[in-house]
């Protein structure tokens, strides 16, 4: 069956760069869900979308922001970045915006020097 | 939505049954129970969720006490690929999951 997609499965950027992480979720789902996790910590929710329109924020800095397209695909992009935003990011889809379960891309992990 | 609590970590041998608790004593009615499963730096991956009844897919059962204020994770027959840390969540109104601590599940050969 398809999985949730996610590109670049490695990055490294350099401090103040930009960065843009890219999800396609599973076929047919709607809902996109972006996670955050430090080294030796737990994910921690960022945001998510339903239907192209943001539907829960979390403890996303200002420094980022996200949008989900009209193919549902959505993109996290990342600016200013700091050492602090070295971790593993991933992406989550479902299907509507009801309870629904979650299933998790691969990951991307950035390194930031 | 509900708080859980989990041991940090267990062993498990080969081939036997790993049963894993997870406390959740403020439950609400409406609250699910979900297990999700991290082996080391891959997505989280979903095992099984239920309401009050218990449950079983081809990964695990998921037994809910009556009073649902616990519920045990049982992976039947461990292999070393079981080896991962393993998340109790309860949530309903909460779309985003909210990780704890989790279970270090280690299976020895």
């Amino acid at each position: 069956a398809a999985g949730v997609i996610q590109s670049p499965r490695h990055l490294i950027k350099e401090k103040r760069e930009t960065a843009t992480l890219k999800c396609y979720p599973i076929p047919r789902h709607d809902t996109v869900y972006w996670y955050q996790q430090g080294p030796g910590q737990d994910p921690q929710f960022l945001i998510s979308f339903y239907e192209k329109m943001q539907s829960d924020k979390g403890s996303i800095p200002d420094r980022f922001s996200a949008q989900q397209f009209s193919d549902y695909h959505s993109e996290l992009n990342m600016s200013s970045l700091e050492l602090g935003d070295s971790a593993l990011y991933f992406c989550a889809s479902s299907f509507g915006l009801a309870l629904d379960t979650q299933y998790f891309g691969p990951g991307t992990r950035l390194t930031v020097l | 939505d509900a708080k859980t609590t989990q041991p940090t970590s267990m062993d498990c041998a080969e081939g036997r049954a790993a049963n894993l608790p997870c406390n959740h004593s403020t439950i609400s009615g409406n609250e699910y129970v979900y297990w999700y499963r991290q082996i080391h730096s891959q997505g989280p991956q979903y095992i099984i969720h239920g309401l009050k009844n218990n449950e079983t897919n081809e990964m695990a059962s998921l037994i809910i006490t009556e009073d649902r204020k616990s519920s045990t994770l049982i992976l039947p027959h461990a292999t070393l690929r079981d080896t991962a840390v393993y998340y109790c969540i309860v949530l309903f109104s909460a779309r985003q999951l909210t990780f704890g601590s989790g279970t270090q599940l280690t299976v020895l050969p």
